[in-house]
């Protein structure tokens, strides 16, 4: 059972906007940097963004991130076929010393 | 260009060890953190744990203390993860990872990954 809670699914058509959740805690979430990893089917997972809302070089801007206290989320604008993926959470937790990930969300581009 | 290389699958019985290897290219392999995180089967990921590979430090997850051991040799750019007293639920594909940003205070997110390493557990 993961400490940051994601829903399982969620989906869109191409050109809408998405939104997966992320909920924590105060000693991860509450208290630490947000991190999204997206992960396409066979291949290694990759970040897209870090420190809660800043995107690494390379990764559109149609993806976006934000934190409210203990929870956070990722938006996908202007959805297309090539982000069905595997979405993943990720902070640091205090208690156990080391970063957490969510259970995944599985993004369907209908 | 950063790049991660891992070692190649792996079968093992159950109680036996394991060692994956990670060969980083492209940057100071002295400057970054190097994680472990692995994915069973249709699972999600679940962090083991990460190496200073200038000191040598090391912190693990709860969950592996005592079983995992992660060294490195920066003679050749090198990070390993040994995992011991396999159990069929080990079987994973276990990835490295270096930290995004250099420099040995918090972590800043997993930038960079290994393509992965099967390993299978099985009697």
């Amino acid at each position: 059972q993961s400490v940051l809670t994601q829903p399982p699914s969620a989906s869109g058509t191409p050109g809408q906007r998405v939104t997966i959740s992320c909920s924590g805690s105060s000693s991860n979430i509450g208290s630490n940097y947000v991190y999204w990893y997206q992960q396409l089917p066979g291949t290694a997972p990759k970040l897209l963004i870090y420190r809660n809302n800043q995107r690494p070089s390379g990764v559109p801007d149609r993806f976006s991130g934000s934190k409210s206290g203990t929870s956070a989320s990722l938006a996908i604008s202007g959805l297309r076929s090539e982000d069905e993926a595997d979405y993943y959470c990720a902070a640091w937790d205090d208690s156990l010393s080391g970063p957490i990930f969510g259970g995944g969300t599985k993004l369907t581009v209908l | 260009q950063v790049q991660l290389v891992q070692s190649g699958a792996e079968v093992k019985k159950p109680g036996a060890s394991v060692k994956v290897s990670c060969k980083a290219s492209g940057y100071t392999f002295t400057g970054y953190y190097m994680h472990w995180v692995r994915q069973a089967p249709g699972q999600g990921l679940e962090w083991m744990g990460r190496i200073n590979p200038n000191s040598g430090g090391t912190n693990y997850a709860q969950k592996f203390q005592g079983r995992v051991t992660m060294t490195r040799d920066t003679s050749i750019s090198t990070a390993y993860m040994e995992l011991s007293r396999l159990r069929s639920d080990d079987t994973a594909v276990y990835y490295c990872a270096r930290d995004l940003f250099k420099g040995f205070g918090s972590s800043q997110g997993l930038g960079y990954w290994g393509q992965g390493t099967l390993v299978t557990v099985s009697s």
